[in-house]
């Protein structure tokens, strides 16, 4: 299996464009988390799916952040209008929906909003 | 509410020293399952360990240690005789059961800097 992919592995954009990261979970698994990484904040969930329904956006910053999940094999974060701030990795994972589960993390994308 | 503390930012040992990360978590589950990750330099997250909230029995894995305690709400892990491969950030992680599923929070993550 090749493993949870995300794309592209680096995004660089002005600030106010529209920016969508992608993720391709491992085949079978039907949980999909997000993630951001900051130095000051660490490692933030932003949402997560459960076949491929979003259950828990409380971890969304803005209205400007969506995420969406049209099948089982795909996810996108759409960042819209970007800022700054919104500078981070942002990681997406996927597990079989069980709580013992360890989470299979994607490589990350880097985004960089100047 | 579901939280992972890690306190300690940053450690930075010499080689062969041992090292101690530690993680306290709150939950309001009974039921429930801690993991550590490694990030190396490359970016990736990496599964080290799963612990489940019935099995207090301490893990060694080569020169890796865990020790789970309810008792304070901890899950530490230890690194025996450092190396510079060591050199990375740990997050520990707590997973719980949530509305339609479960949830996996992290803890802020632990730097560790192992010198030569």
């Amino acid at each position: 299996d090749a493993g949870v992919i995300q794309s592209p592995r680096h995004e660089v954009t002005e600030m106010g464009q529209e920016v969508t990261l992608r993720c391709k979970p491992i085949s079978g698994h039907n949980s999909l988390f997000w993630y951001r990484q900051t130095m000051m904040r660490g490692l933030e969930l932003l949402i997560y799916f459960n076949n491929n329904v979003p259950i828990d956006d409380s971890g969304m910053p803005e209205d400007r952040f969506s995420a969406k999940m049209p099948n089982a094999s795909f996810s996108t974060l759409k960042i819209q209008p970007s800022e700054p701030r919104d500078s981070a990795v942002y990681f997406c994972a996927s597990t079989m929906t069980a709580l013992n589960t360890e989470a299979f993390f994607g490589q990350g994308t880097r985004l960089t909003v100047v | 509410a579901q939280k992972v503390t890690q306190a300690q930012t940053e450690i930075s040992v010499v080689e062969k020293e041992d090292v101690t990360l530690d993680c306290v978590y709150e939950t309001r589950d009974t039921t429930y399952y801690l993991f550590w990750y490694k990030q190396p330099p490359s970016g990736e997250l990496v599964f080290l360990i799963r612990r489940n909230s019935f099995d207090e029995q301490n893990e060694i894995s080569g020169r890796y240690s865990w020790n789970f305690q309810k008792s304070t709400s901890s899950f530490n892990f230890t690194i025996t005789a450092s190396q510079v491969v060591d050199s990375a950030v740990y997050f520990c992680a707590l997973s719980e059961g949530a509305a339609g599923g479960f949830k996996t929070i992290f803890g802020a993550g632990t730097r560790l800097f192992v010198k030569a």
